[in-house]
């Protein structure tokens, strides 16, 4: 068990809705990270957050955005959903942000656009 | 910008054989690198880093890795297989950019043991 928590385990929703995961970060862990895993574009860095602000961003949509609370949790929100937003998504956690701190990785939401 | 390639998506191995996952990186600064493993249905788990300092690196479970500069390669490998290796692993390097953190991952290498 990584620490690391992860709501809702499996999303099924529709084209043109809108959803938000959530992720609890390891206790005393100040950085989130948020990931997507697709077969077909593997594992994509989308955002960091950093004791509440945005660090780093990486190949998120426009459609997507997420925030980071004064608690530490994360949400990340999906919006217009498409089919080909399907994929799993990963929140992951460590104490600071810098190059050498290990992430550790939620078992992750699995979201399914039909 | 930095990369990281994976050769073989598949790698199969027979219980109690030499494993090896091979990974070759790119990067524009010093690299810190990684090796994940990514068991069904879970989250990937951190196996060993290189960030300094010694280039044979050991890790959790038996595998070690070694950070080869002249050849631009962080190999994984583990002198004898279980069943319980089987699993999803990843190499990774981090982003050249200061206090900010940005994994990059390889494409992954599915490790099947057969008995």
């Amino acid at each position: 068990d990584s620490g690391v928590t992860q709501t809702p385990k499996h999303l099924i929703t529709a084209t043109g809705q809108r959803v938000t995961l959530r992720c609890s970060p390891r206790s005393g862990d100040l950085s989130v990270y948020w990931y997507q895993q697709s077969l077909d574009q593997g594992l994509q860095f989308l955002i960091q957050y950093y004791n509440g602000e945005e660090r780093a961003k990486g190949n998120i949509l426009e459609r997507f955005s997420a925030q980071q609370f004064p608690d530490l949790h994360s949400e990340l929100n999906l919006s217009s959903l498409e089919l080909g937003d399907s994929a799993l998504y990963f929140c992951a956690s460590s104490v600071v942000g810098e190059r050498n701190s290990p992430l550790h990785f939620g078992n992750g939401t699995r979201l399914t656009v039909t | 910008a930095q990369s990281v390639t994976q050769l073989g998506s598949h790698v199969s191995v027979s219980e109690g054989a030499l494993v090896l996952l091979r990974c070759n990186y790119s990067s524009s600064v010093p690299p810190y690198l990684f090796w994940y493993v990514q068991y069904p249905n879970q989250g990937l788990q951190l196996l060993l880093k290189y960030t300094t300092g010694a280039t044979l690196v050991k890790g959790i479970n038996g595998f070690e890795a070694e950070f080869k500069k002249s050849e631009t390669s962080f190999h994984l490998t583990k002198p004898s297989a279980h069943m319980s290796d089987a699993a999803e692993y990843f190499c990774a390097v981090t982003d050249s950019s200061g206090s900010a953190r940005q994994l990059t991952f390889g494409s992954g290498t599915q490790l099947t043991v057969l008995p």
